[in-house]
């Protein structure tokens, strides 16, 4: 069964507007986190944020904030103020627990374009 | 800030030819991650490293191996390359158990072209 849920393959922005990236997830494990990565066209998983499902608050970091709504299992990213360089893949994932060992799980993807 | 290092960067060889891919972790960071990324994919586990000792594995083929060695980095072994295994390999490491071990850094991956 798939874990992390990406419904949205593609989204379009316009330059400085906001943007969310949705991302719902399934997990029976009371400790878990939840990861955003960005991939541009050249290639490198780019660590965006993080949000451990404990953590009371919603992480930030800088233009990126992630909406944690743990009881309907969602963690949508948001792109404040959408630049160019924003254009990527961006993947959502999750830590999974098996056994004493860890690894993150990860969605299809939201392919997204900023506009000018 | 020091990142996860991998090389080559580009790799190209023939069917049935072998491949090997090296990571190096960040500094201190004790676990090792490899996972592979086909055209258009998703990242797929294929096995990770925790204190030099395989931890987790996943969809990695036999004809696959990995290690991580005592200064922690680590090198993937390919063997009887077959024209599927082309794809971006990405090694990724973080401090394990610890609370900022909850963060996984990548590499810039390595692109192997099997022709």
């Amino acid at each position: 069964a798939q874990k992390i849920t990406q419904t949205q393959p593609g989204m379009f922005v316009q330059e400085k507007e906001a943007v969310t990236l949705d991302c719902t997830y399934d997990t029976s494990d009371q400790s878990y986190g939840l990861f955003w990565y960005k991939q541009p066209s050249s290639g490198e998983m780019i660590f965006l944020i993080y949000q451990g499902s404990y953590d009371e608050q919603n992480a930030t970091e800088g233009r990126y904030s992630l909406n944690f709504q743990k009881a309907r299992k969602s963690a949508n990213l948001v792109i404040s103020a959408s630049q160019l360089g924003d254009s990527a893949m961006y993947f959502c994932a999750m830590k999974e627990t098996q056994g004493g060992s860890e690894k993150l799980v990860f969605g299809k993807g939201t392919k997204l374009t900023v506009n000018p | 800030a020091a990142g996860v290092i991998q090389s080559p960067r580009h790799l190209i060889k023939e069917k049935r030819e072998t491949a090997t891919l090296k990571c190096y972790p960040i500094p201190r960071h004790d676990t090792v991650y490899w996972y592979q990324q086909g055209p258009g994919q998703d990242p797929q586990f294929l096995i990770s490293f925790y204190e030099k000792m395989q931890s987790d594995k996943g969809s990695i083929p036999d004809r696959f191996s990995a290690q991580q060695f005592s200064d922690y980095h680590s090198e993937l072994n390919m063997s009887s390359l077959e024209l599927g295994d082309s794809a971006l390999y990405f090694c990724a490491s973080s401090l394990g158990g610890k609370e900022e071990g909850e963060k996984l850094f990548f590499g810039s991956g390595t692109q192997l072209s099997v022709l």
